[in-house]
């Protein structure tokens, strides 16, 4: 069965901090892996998606990287805002269609 | 497009009433997922569809929960009798190829 583990569970950081987040998978038998973000009481917006066989993809401040055979993958996230503050979380899809998620990272900007 | 609409965004009530979730997903899309989220477990996959057939159900946690897709623009998620334990929010997210998932607001089920 795959399991998602995403590494901190909580962070919090200045304004402008670079950070990266972190998610580890059991199974490195995956089709994709996404980073989405979640407001409070919000629903879930997909940030970026990693096919199995590429390395990294990048939208704006964000990158995020995928390493199958180690079954890891980080979110790096440049020069922090307030505005980046959510919950982020990972989940790897299987050649099933089936999304397994981690439990996610609260992250906060401080200003 | 609208995106995937679910409804209610809330849904408050008592322990052993049914309670009916429904999703709109995106048009043309032909996957259709059903979720439900609570702290102790996260995320976790209900159920889903392709071209409205249940194809996976494994996820489901009891006979007290069920879901229909009666066509492509429409799909529900019923609890009965309801249990306070089902308190959650349930998302609902539909595909065009199955990997890349759109996720509605989600509804949240508080059972008293």
């Amino acid at each position: 069965k795959q399991e998602v583990t995403q590494i901190p569970a909580a962070l919090s950081v200045p304004e402008g901090e670079n950070l990266v987040l972190n998610c580890s998978f059991t199974d490195s038998a995956i089709y994709n892996l996404q980073w989405f973000r979640q407001d409070p009481g919000k629903g879930l917006t997909s940030l970026l998606l990693i096919q199995s066989s590429q390395r990294e993809q990048t939208s704006g401040r964000l990158n995020a990287s995928l390493d199958k055979s180690s079954g890891r993958s980080t979110l790096y996230i440049a020069a922090s805002q307030p505005g980046d503050s959510a919950t982020y979380l990972c989940a790897v899809t299987d050649s099933n269609y089936k999304l397994t998620f981690g439990k996610g990272t609260l992250l906060t900007v401080n200003p | 497009d609208a995106g995937v609409i679910q409804s209610p965004r809330h849904e408050v009530t008592e322990m052993g009433q049914e309670v009916t979730l429904r999703c709109k997903p995106i048009s043309g899309h032909d996957y259709l997922f059903w979720y439900r989220q609570t702290m102790m477990r996260g995320l976790e996959l209900l159920i889903y569809f392709n071209n409205n057939v249940p194809i996976d159900d494994s996820g489901m946690p009891e006979d007290r929960f069920s879901a229909k897709m009666p066509n492509a623009s429409f799909s529900t998620l019923k609890i009965q009798p309801s249990e306070p334990r089902d308190s959650a929010v349930y998302f609902c997210a539909s595909s065009f190829s199955g990997y890349e998932q759109y996720f509605g607001p989600g509804t949240r089920l508080t059972v008293t």
